[in-house]
């Protein structure tokens, strides 16, 4: 069964603190995805990564970054969490494959106080 | 430019009436579709896809059929449970260039279904 799994399903975290929302994927997809999901704004991509060590930014990057050391691992980290980044963050992947549908992890929802 | 906009919520229907999600999409080339669904508390999973048009994507129950002429994907299902409430979303894939594997969504359409 594939398998898209979230360090964290509830994090807090106080402001300005540095946070790392790790994600790992058991089908050696080459591509790996942050979302967050807010009510009424739906999912918004924050970066993506094609390969390893490559990364791309989404429509929303400010106030993050990411790592992609392995190819099963990809890192959100907020580098000085703020109370505007409270959310829920999904992670995906999926491979080079046209057409291919992405795989998602069950989450993490992010408060920060 | 790439885009998904579907039908606004949220949706309430009572158990075993009919359902349509309308989905259309803004894309270059010719782009993969998708209906994610997401159950409260979860992670999104893909309920369908289609890949070219006059597809037809189905599973438990859904459909939705890809058509060019319309740049639509609408979601239906004949009868409803109580079981179906969830976030629908619809998707798009273009697989050209920079964009190679991101899906462009749409804001999610929230469904109720009453026993």
């Amino acid at each position: 069964d594939v398998k898209v799994t979230q360090s964290s399903r509830y994090l807090v975290k106080r402001t300005g603190e540095k946070v790392f929302l790790e994600c790992v994927q058991d089908m050696d997809h080459e591509n790996m995805f942050w979302y967050r999901q807010d009510p009424g704004l739906g999912l918004r991509l924050i970066y993506f990564s094609y390969d390893v060590k490559m990364k791309e930014k989404g429509d929303i990057p400010e106030g993050y970054s990411v790592s992609r050391e392995k190819k099963e691992r990809f890192s959100l980290i907020l580098e000085s969490a703020s109370t505007n980044q409270t959310s829920m963050y999904l992670c995906a992947s999926t491979s080079h494959r046209q057409g291919g549908e992405q795989y998602f992890g069950p989450g993490t929802r992010l408060t920060v106080t | 430019g790439n885009s998904v906009t579907q039908m606004e919520g949220p949706v309430t229907l009572s158990e075993e009436a009919f359902l349509t999600i309308n989905c259309t999409y803004t894309a270059t080339g010719y782009p993969s579709l998708f209906w994610y669904v997401q159950y409260p508390g979860e992670g999104l999973q893909l309920l369908l896809k289609a890949t070219k048009a006059d597809d037809k994507g189905s599973n438990k129950g859904f459909e939705a059929t890809y058509r060019k002429e319309t740049t639509s994907f609408h979601l239906e299902k004949g009868s409803v449970q109580v079981s179906d409430s969830a976030v629908y979303f619809c998707a798009l894939r273009t697989d050209r260039g920079s964009t190679l594997g991101r899906l462009y969504f749409g804001r999610g359409t929230q469904l109720t279904v009453w026993p």
